[in-house]
């Protein structure tokens, strides 16, 4: 069935450094993919997203690319900050089942450590 | 706009108890997901409403699970004679179209079956 593989599981970094997380996913019907960063106790943020038919999207600090051939999609983030600090979690829309409309199919999550 | 909210945030149940929960999407968003989360893991695609209808439901939701969503508004998910392996983290996320791609999630529901 349709799966999205993410890595690292956990990544630690100092202030300031860059921290990159990869994804690739198997359907290749999907055409979004979301970038979601929950925190404990919470539900998960959208902090970006990316459709298919571009390849990089940028918001600050945070930007993601997008390779459709390869089916890989990465998220990366500079300048880090300990409020960074938290679960990242990437996803892609199930793009075969049209009426599932955008349901999401996650990854495992990255727990990122930004220590100052 | 307040976003997505749930309730209860918390649920301690007996094994074989019925549990109901709750989901109020943002303000005019007319598409509804819910999704399952357990330690560890991200969340899991349970099923998805477009106003009123329930066009979608994964393998997960087994005959015990329900789901509605009355008049397009709030939804309802209810678990009916609870088991261990429902213990998790059920979320709500809600859309607006199906133009907008962007989904929302509620803080969630925690749900611990003893």
């Amino acid at each position: 069935g349709e799966n999205v593989e993410q890595h690292p599981s956990t990544l630690s970094v100092q202030e300031g450094d860059s921290a990159v997380i990869k994804c690739t996913y198997s359907d290749s019907a999907s055409n979004y993919f979301p970038w979601y960063k929950q925190e404990l106790g919470k539900g998960p943020q959208l902090i970006i997203d990316i459709r298919s038919n571009v390849g990089e999207k940028k918001d600050q600090r945070i930007a993601v690319t997008l390779n459709k051939t390869a089916k890989h999609f990465s998220l990366h983030i500079t300048e880090t900050q300990p409020e960074d600090s938290a679960v990242y979690f990437c996803a892609a829309s199930m793009g075969w089942r049209e009426q599932a409309g955008t349901a999401l199919i996650f990854g495992k999550g990255t727990t990122l450590s930004v220590s100052s | 706009d307040t976003g997505v909210s749930q309730n209860p945030r918390h649920k301690i149940t007996k094994r074989g108890q019925n549990v109901t929960f709750r989901c109020d999407p943002i303000s005019e968003h007319n598409r509804l997901y819910w999704y399952r989360q357990t330690l560890g893991q991200g969340p899991e695609f349970l099923t998805y409403f477009q106003n009123e209808a329930q066009l979608e439901k994964s393998r997960l939701l087994s005959d015990r699970f329900s789901a509605e969503r009355p008049k397009g508004s709030f939804s309802t998910l209810e678990i009916q004679r609870t088991e261990q392996g429902d213990s998790a983290m059920y979320l709500c996320a809600s859309s607006l179209s199906l133009q907008t791609y962007e989904q929302y999630f509620g803080p969630g529901t925690r749900l611990t079956v003893t």
